[in-house]
């Protein structure tokens, strides 16, 4: 079975500048997260995807962060304009649908697309 | 407010021991809970999960105990593996709401061949 791909791995940009970043989940799974982890830090949630509906996306720097998921499938993060704190490695998970009659499932987590914004 | 803490930052442990890690938290909302393996340049791997249902799970090598009155879980590792040697993050969600995980800062494990 596929894991969760992510693109780029590594991207390296100036700030003020734009990026987005890339994310198929594993096959079949309807939750698709992404997170934030700061070095030293645990991953922090930035936003939750249940198919194509935000669930949670409290954490969300909505300013300058954005996400869509379009057709419930691959989704897209896009950082417009960057700043120096935004170094880090953004991370995509995958589970199956959560949801309160359902027993939790773990995350499947991607690569990973380290940032660094210079 | 971290909801979710791992107060060792590191841990070394001569092979074949046992390594415990532990993980505090505040919530006594969270309800399941689940511990992740992170190598360098990867992604956190999925290791194991206890509800709070249970009080221990146990899968091969590595067991999670709960206690749910001290608000306390920990990873036991036994015996410990030099490929073990990784970033241990453990991570909480509640019974309700959205369901998300809190991840805690972590805790490297490093076995000593």
């Amino acid at each position: 079975e596929a894991g969760v791909a992510q693109s780029p791995r590594y991207k390296i940009i100036e700030k003020r500048q734009s990026v987005a970043f890339w994310c198929n989940p594993i096959s079949g799974h309807a939750t698709l997260y992404w997170y934030q982890q700061i070095l030293g830090q645990g991953p922090k949630l930035l936003i939750q995807f249940q198919n194509n509906g935000v669930v949670d996306d409290s954490q969300l720097p909505k300013d300058r962060f954005s996400a869509e998921r379009l057709k419930g499938v691959d989704s897209t993060l896009k950082i417009q304009p960057a700043k120096l704190e935004d170094s880090a490695v953004y991370l995509c998970a995958s589970s199956l649908r959560v949801t309160q009659l359902l027993a939790k499932t773990a995350q499947f987590f991607g690569p990973g697309t380290r940032l660094t914004v210079l | 407010d971290q909801q979710v803490k791992q107060n060792s930052p590191s841990l070394s442990v001569q092979e074949g021991r046992i390594s415990i890690l532990n993980c505090d938290y505040t919530n006594s909302m969270f309800d399941y809970f689940l511990w992740y393996k992170k190598y360098p340049a990867e992604g956190p791997t999925f290791l194991i999960s206890i509800s709070s249902i249970k009080d221990k799970n146990e899968d091969g090598r590595f067991t999670v105990f709960l206690n749910k009155s001290a608000k306390h879980l920990s990873l036991h590792i036994v015996p410990s593996q030099p490929g073990d040697s990784a970033v241990y993050f453990c991570a909480a969600s509640a019974a309700s709401g959205t369901y998300k995980y809190i991840f805690g800062t972590g805790t490297r494990l490093k076995v000593l061949a």
